[in-house]
């Protein structure tokens, strides 16, 4: 099992430009959820999805930032028009079906977005 | 507020020290505790979780509802142990992480 894949693994974008973040979730894990962690802080929720659905948008920025998980393909994390405070470490995780969110998450290494 | 402090940014021991990795949580609920590791240059990964009460690499970690902590403890460091640790507590569907604790094991 290769764990939950992210990439690119870093992304350099100017100001405006639009960013897209992609996962993949651990074989077999239906749930997936996104954190960003700013330099020097923790990580924070942004979005937790199931397939095709968005359960959890509470730590979502209200403008500029979408999430998808669609039917089949890698969960998407979508930036537009991105400022100099979106530089950040955006991290995904993954866990089963089973337990929901009551389920041990596991990590992927992240997506270092830098905003020139 | 949910919220989680490491009070300490950097720990620096000797190899076969003991370690004490500072955690408190402030959550109105019946909170769920974990620490994840993130050694250089790999992924965070899940250390142990207080429901468990386990043990894994030598360390432990009891919840205090008391004192609201969880410290993360290990009778004798080891060069391999340094790296990131961050402490978390299950919120409703998010995790929710301390800033974290670097901890530097040298001989």
């Amino acid at each position: 099992n290769a764990g939950v894949m992210q990439n690119p693994r870093h992304l350099v974008r100017r100001r405006g430009q639009e960013a897209r973040l992609r996962c993949s979730p651990m074989k077999g894990h239906s749930h997936v959820y996104w954190y960003r962690q700013l330099p020097e802080e923790g990580l924070k929720f942004m979005v937790y999805l199931q397939k095709e659905n968005i359960i959890d948008e509470s730590g979502m920025p209200k403008e500029r930032f979408s999430a998808e998980f669609p039917k089949e393909g890698p969960s998407i994390l979508r930036i537009q028009q991105v400022v100099r405070g979106d530089s950040a470490a955006y991290f995904c995780a993954s866990s089963p079906p089973a337990g929901g969110p009551k389920e041990t998450q596991y990590f992927g290494p992240g997506t270092r977005l830098l905003v020139l | 507020a949910q919220r989680v402090t490491q009070p300490e940014k950097l720990l620096s021991v000797f190899k076969g020290a003991p370690v004490e990795l500072k955690c408190n949580y402030s959550y109105s609920g019946s909170p769920e505790l974990f620490w994840y590791v993130q050694y250089s240059r790999q992924r965070l990964q899940l250390l142990l979780r207080h429901i468990s009460r386990e043990s894994i690499k030598g360390f432990t970690a009891d919840l205090n509802k008391g004192e609201t902590s969880f410290h993360l403890k290990k009778p004798f460091a080891q060069e391999e142990d340094s790296a990131m640790y961050y402490c978390a507590l299950r919120a409703g569907t998010a995790l929710i992480f301390g800033k974290g604790t670097t901890l530097s094991v040298s001989s």
